[in-house]
């Protein structure tokens, strides 16, 4: 069964404090991580898509990273903006497609 | 991407009536997908909105208590039906596009 961890449940960070999230999996052959952001109240906003390791993908002050084990939401000089709850989801090789998702990371950045 | 609308965006409802949730994309989709989320959990799918057949369930999930429409490729409904509280939650309408799944706003749902 596909399973997909994510720490820290909450972070909080000062403005321009950089941290990471930890995103770890375990699935019967990768076909694709995903990270989304989720405002509170709004459905989730798609970020990424990471297909192998030592993949990255930037986004402004966002960088993902993707081994074979993890996945890593670097997040650098956070503004109180990017405060949200970051999900990661994988999507396994074969049948549906349908990804299994993280319970995600609440982040809080103060001004 | 696609752009999803969802419908009511949010409502406050008495146990045991029934409430269906709209969602609308603006491009035609084969993939549609409705989840739950509770407070503070994942993301839980309840169906697959097939078009032209009946809707796939997940374990857990029963199409007596969650029927769900999909008369074309742009349009869907979830209705949850004899609600308790136990079913207040937000329901998410979700499209799938090359390989990736995008999310309408939401409708968060009290049940008292």
């Amino acid at each position: 069964e596909d399973q997909v961890t994510q720490s820290p449940e909450a972070l909080r960070l000062q403005e321009g404090e950089s941290s990471s999230l930890n995103c770890s999996y375990t699935v019967s052959g990768l076909r694709g991580l995903f990270w989304y952001r989720q405002d509170p109240g709004k459905g989730p906003e798609f970020l990424f898509t990471l297909y192998s390791a030592g993949e990255e993908k930037e986004k402004e002050r966002l960088k993902a990273t993707l081994t074979k084990k993890e996945s890593f939401l670097h997040i650098t000089a956070p503004k109180p903006e990017d405060s949200a709850t970051y999900l990661c989801a994988v999507q396994a090789n074969g049948g549906s497609y349908i990804p299994t998702f993280g319970r995600g990371t609440s982040l809080i950045v103060h001004p | 991407s696609a752009v999803i609308s969802q419908k009511p965006s949010r409502d406050i409802c008495q146990r045991g009536t029934s409430l269906t949730i709209q969602c609308q994309v603006d491009s035609q989709v084969t993939m549609m997908f409705w989840y739950r989320q509770q407070p503070g959990q994942s993301l839980t799918l309840i169906a697959t909105a097939n078009q032209g057949s009946e809707a796939t369930y997940e374990s857990g999930f029963v199409i007596d208590k969650f029927p769900i429409s999909r008369p074309n490729l742009t349009f869907s409904t979830l209705t949850v039906s004899n609600m308790s509280p136990e079913d207040s939650s937000i329901y998410l309408c979700s499209v799938g596009l090359a390989e990736t799944q995008y999310f309408g706003p939401g409708t968060r749902l009290l049940v008292l």
